[in-house]
């Protein structure tokens, strides 16, 4: 198994410019994550999904947008790219549901974005 | 407000030299207690899930503690190969989506 896929692995943007990261899951699960880290700073959640067409807000959603069209793709959106954007952007995803209560997240490696 | 509060924030060991990782939290109802290792360049590696105090985890060398308001992560007889960054987070009884608060990890290096 893939596990979670994110693309890309780098990237650089010029300020004010749009990206969307890419992150797709091939271990069936319903909940999906976005989280940046920063130096020295731990993961701060960005958004999260809990099946396709629903997704919530987390601690840092501003400038961010997301979509669930289906189980395995959860995009994340950048618009006007801000050099405060500059970060480490991880997804994860875990299962959910009837005897599988506290299921642990599963992360990809990541996406470096630089914005200059 | 959950909280999690790592120590130290580095930590440089010999090898074969043992040690402790400490993971304080304040959550009101906690539903799990995680510990993730990440290598530089990667993502976090899912390690241990502790839930109510006095449990213990062990994988090879690591063994994961619980009480009622910090974890341990020791670490004995660590190899250069244990060389990461060792996280912690938690998951509230109530909370949407299952969701975690992670410490800002300790960051372990360990010597030849």
């Amino acid at each position: 198994n893939a596990g979670v896929t994110q693309t890309p692995k780098f990237r650089i943007l010029k300020i004010g410019q749009s990206m969307t990261l890419q992150c797709t899951q091939d271990m069936n699960h319903n909940y999906m994550y976005w989280y940046r880290q920063d130096p020295g700073m731990g993961l701060k959640l960005i958004y999260y999904s809990v099946g396709a067409g629903i997704t919530d807000k987390g601690e840092v959603p501003n400038g961010y947008n997301v979509s669930r069209s289906t189980t395995e793709d959860f995009p994340l959106r950048l618009e006007l790219a801000a050099p405060s954007q500059t970060s480490v952007y991880f997804c994860a995803s875990s299962y959910a549901g009837q005897g599988y209560s506290n299921q642990p997240q599963h992360f990809g490696d990541g996406t470096r974005l630089s914005i200059l | 407000e959950d909280q999690v509060t790592q120590s130290p924030e580095a930590l440089r060991l010999q090898e074969g030299e043992s040690s402790s990782l400490n993971c304080s939290y304040t959550v009101s109802g906690l539903r799990g207690l995680f510990w993730y290792r990440q290598d530089p360049g990667k993502g976090p590696e899912f390690l241990f899930t502790l839930y109510s105090a006095g449990e213990e985890k062990e994988k090879e060398r690591l063994k994961a503690t619980l009480t009622k308001k910090e974890s341990f992560l020791h670490i004995t007889a660590p190899k250069p190969e244990d060389s990461a960054t060792y996280l912690c987070a938690v998951r509230r009884t109530e909370t949407s989506g299952s969701r975690l608060t992670f410490g800002e990890g300790t960051q372990l290096t360990v010597n030849p």
